[in-house]
């Protein structure tokens, strides 16, 4: 089945380190997204790449870090220059950047920084 | 700029009560509009989709959606809810696949 993997589910670090969140698809989407949810806030984008080795900031770019050197992956890193990194994350795809394309998404990854 | 509005936070319904959960848009040309769902702890599922013609769009799970641009609104229906509608629904606009507004979610209550 195709579809978009988040990997960890759930993950927990501490204060000032660094961590990378996992995102794969194997719908051989060109466009690979990263959203941060936060209670009360809906999704707001962070990064998007339409193809591989390019990607642009979203609305809430600082304090994390993304790479495109496949198609099928898009690993998301949270710095600790991120002020506020506690939150739900999650992963999207769509064919293309343009067009008549809806976003697809991925399960998720839960990020709890002690 | 393109932002989306969804009026009402919270919705408790019994269950095989209708539904309807509203949407209002601000863009400045006929834009591209979705409903997800999302369950607690998942990812988000595309609902419906409007890119341009019949402005009543049928989804998944029997949801259907009008688009009235005199209103700016783009509101989910369903005749008649089940216990398993219970979910969080988000409503988005964008002029393309990549540059979408999300509403900020209608959490679904459903009574038995």
């Amino acid at each position: 089945d195709g579809g978009i993997t988040q990997s960890p589910k759930y993950l927990f670090r501490k204060e000032g380190q660094n961590v990378t969140l996992s995102c794969e698809q194997n719908l051989n989407h060109d466009a690979m997204y990263w959203y941060r949810q936060d209670p009360g806030q809906g999704l707001r984008l962070i990064y998007y790449s339409q193809i591989v080795n390019d990607f642009q900031k979203g609305d809430i770019a600082e304090g994390y870090s993304v790479s495109r050197e496949k198609k099928e992956s898009f690993p998301l890193t949270v710095t600790s220059a991120q002020k506020n990194p506690t939150a739900f994350y999650l992963c999207a795809s769509s064919i293309r950047r343009e067009g008549r394309n809806e976003q697809f998404f991925g399960p998720g990854t839960r990020l709890t920084v002690l | 700029a393109q932002s989306v509005t969804q009026p009402d936070i919270h919705i408790t319904v019994s269950e095989g009560a209708s539904l309807e959960l509203r949407c209002n848009y601000s863009y400045g040309a006929t834009p591209y509009l979705f409903w997800y769902v999302q369950s607690p702890g998942q990812g988000l599922q595309l609902l419906l989709k409007y890119f341009s013609g019949d402005t009543l769009v049928q989804g998944i799970k029997g949801f259907e959606a009008e688009f009235k641009r005199s209103q700016s609104s783009f509101n989910l229906r369903k005749p008649s809810v089940h216990w398993s509608d219970a979910a969080e629904y988000f409503c988005a606009v964008g002029a393309t696949a990549s540059k979408l507004t999300f509403g900020t979610g209608t959490r679904l209550q459903v009574t038995l």
